[in-house]
């Protein structure tokens, strides 16, 4: 079975605008997270989507936000983007059932902010 | 924050046995220890996960204090390959939002 996917896997933008993300989550998996990992933060969670909804969010600005489609992909954006946003950005899904919610990882997307 | 306390770094000798220890004496009955690693700017790799008792799989072993206030995650043979981040987080078993709280880990570096 076919892991988790990200694409794209490297990114450059400037200051001020804004970028998409994609994860596509293992086949089957209902549940997709998202992190920022920095130098300074460590991993932090931005965002969970399970059946199209957003359930839970971590502590970051509006600038970040993300929806669900019905196929289960995801994607994450984030507008006027800021220096403070490079980072590797992970995503990560699950089944998301009352016995199995280990999470598996994809390879991430690495932004870079100039 | 992190419920889990982990030393910052060890160093283990290739072929030998990694014992990577973890606080979380602040745990919830119905919270499992999971462990997950990172390689260098890769995503994290799910490693293991248990509740009360002792867990073995492919990867490793995860031993549980009776008390549940400590685990450690065992690599019986290490090589290079393990040299990683390890992380430990404790999490609700069921009905969790997918919300892990990574704290800092361990960078374990195998040497030959």
């Amino acid at each position: 079975k076919a892991g988790v996917t990200q694409t794209p896997r490297y990114l450059i933008k400037t200051r001020g605008q804004q970028v998409t993300l994609s994860c596509s989550p293992i086949s089957g998996h209902r549940s997709v997270s998202w992190y920022q990992q920095t130098p300074g933060q460590g991993l932090q969670f931005l965002f969970e989507y399970f059946s199209e909804t957003q359930r839970n969010k971590g502590n970051f600005p509006g600038r970040f936000s993300g929806r669900q489609f019905s196929n289960s992909r995801s994607e994450m954006n984030v507008s006027t983007l800021e220096l403070g946003d490079s980072a590797l950005y992970l995503c990560a899904s699950s089944l998301a059932t009352s016995r199995q919610e280990t999470q598996y990882f994809g390879p991430g997307t690495r932004l870079l902010v100039l | 924050d992190a419920k889990t306390t982990q030393p910052p770094s060890m160093d283990c000798a290739e072929g030998r046995a990694a014992n990577l220890p973890c606080n979380h004496s602040t745990i919830s009955g119905n919270e499992y220890v999971y462990w997950y690693r990172q390689i260098h700017s890769q995503g994290p790799q799910y490693i293991i996960h248990g509740l009360k008792n002792n867990e073995t799989n492919e990867m490793a072993s995860l031993i549980i204090t009776e008390d549940r206030k400590s685990s450690t995650l065992i690599l019986p043979h290490a090589t290079l390959r393990d040299t990683a981040v390890y992380y430990c987080i404790v999490r609700v078993a069921f009905g969790n939002t997918g919300k892990l709280i990574f704290g800092q880990g361990t960078t374990l570096q195998v040497k030959p």
